[in-house]
């Protein structure tokens, strides 16, 4: 079976300042991994996949992540953070079921 | 851009009565699926829906729960005799390929 660990359930940052959410999975056979974003009462979007093809992938809204198998990792970057980055986000993956498995996901604050 | 839509928004129910969750799935999707957030918890799968039949469904899935796709739009969820533990957000979703699309969520208070 596979999983998800997000590190830090919540992140605070200046705007204009470095956004940086971890995640590392966990899976016995490769791993299809995602972000996605969920904005107050609003339901779950898509922010970028990595589907086993480059391993630097750029999403929505200026966020990327780079897969590191070595690391096992899926972090989630966004080089400014801007006020309507506030929501949470959740990291997730799945294999050749298509079943995802979520992180407990981290909650981004943005300071003016 | 397609989306996936589910109705209702908001559903207030008593502890013991049915409820029935309704998703309408993106057109050309194949595959459909439930999940559950319950507040301050993590998203979980509930069941996957493939050829009018169950793929694979959760431990949470129990007797309570079924899914129907009683015709070619709708995939609904019903929970029968509601428990106050059942309150959640209960998210649809449905995919061709490896993307899934979520629809915005009913939020089921059970009271």
């Amino acid at each position: 079976a596979q999983s998800v660990t997000q590190l830090g359930s919540h992140v605070s940052v200046s705007e204009g300042a470095l956004v940086l959410l971890r995640c590392n999975y966990s899976s016995s056979v490769p791993p299809y991994l995602f972000w996605y974003v969920q904005y107050p009462n609003q339901g779950l979007q898509l922010l970028l996949k990595y589907t086993s093809a480059a391993t630097l992938v750029k999403g929505i809204n200026g966020f990327e992540a780079e897969f590191k198998k070595s690391e096992t990792s899926f972090h989630l970057t966004k080089p400014s953070a801007h006020m309507s980055d506030a929501a949470e986000y959740f990291c997730a993956v799945t294999t050749n079921d298509y079943k995802l498995s979520f992180g407990a996901g981290t909650t981004v604050t943005v300071r003016a | 851009e397609p989306e996936v839509t589910q109705t209702p928004s908001h559903q207030v129910t008593q502890m013991g009565q049915e409820v029935i969750l309704r998703c309408v799935p993106i057109s050309n999707h194949l595959y459909f699926y439930w999940y559950r957030q319950i507040l301050g918890q993590k998203v979980e799968f509930l069941v996957s829906f493939y050829n009018n039949e169950i793929s694979e469904k959760s431990e949470i899935f129990d007797d309570q729960f079924s899914v129907e796709r009683p015709d070619g739009s709708n995939f609904t969820l019903k929970i029968r005799s509601t428990k106050l533990e059942d309150s959640a957000m209960y998210f649809c979703a449905s995919r061709q390929d490896l993307e899934a699309f979520f629809g915005q969520g009913t939020r089921l208070t059970v009271v």
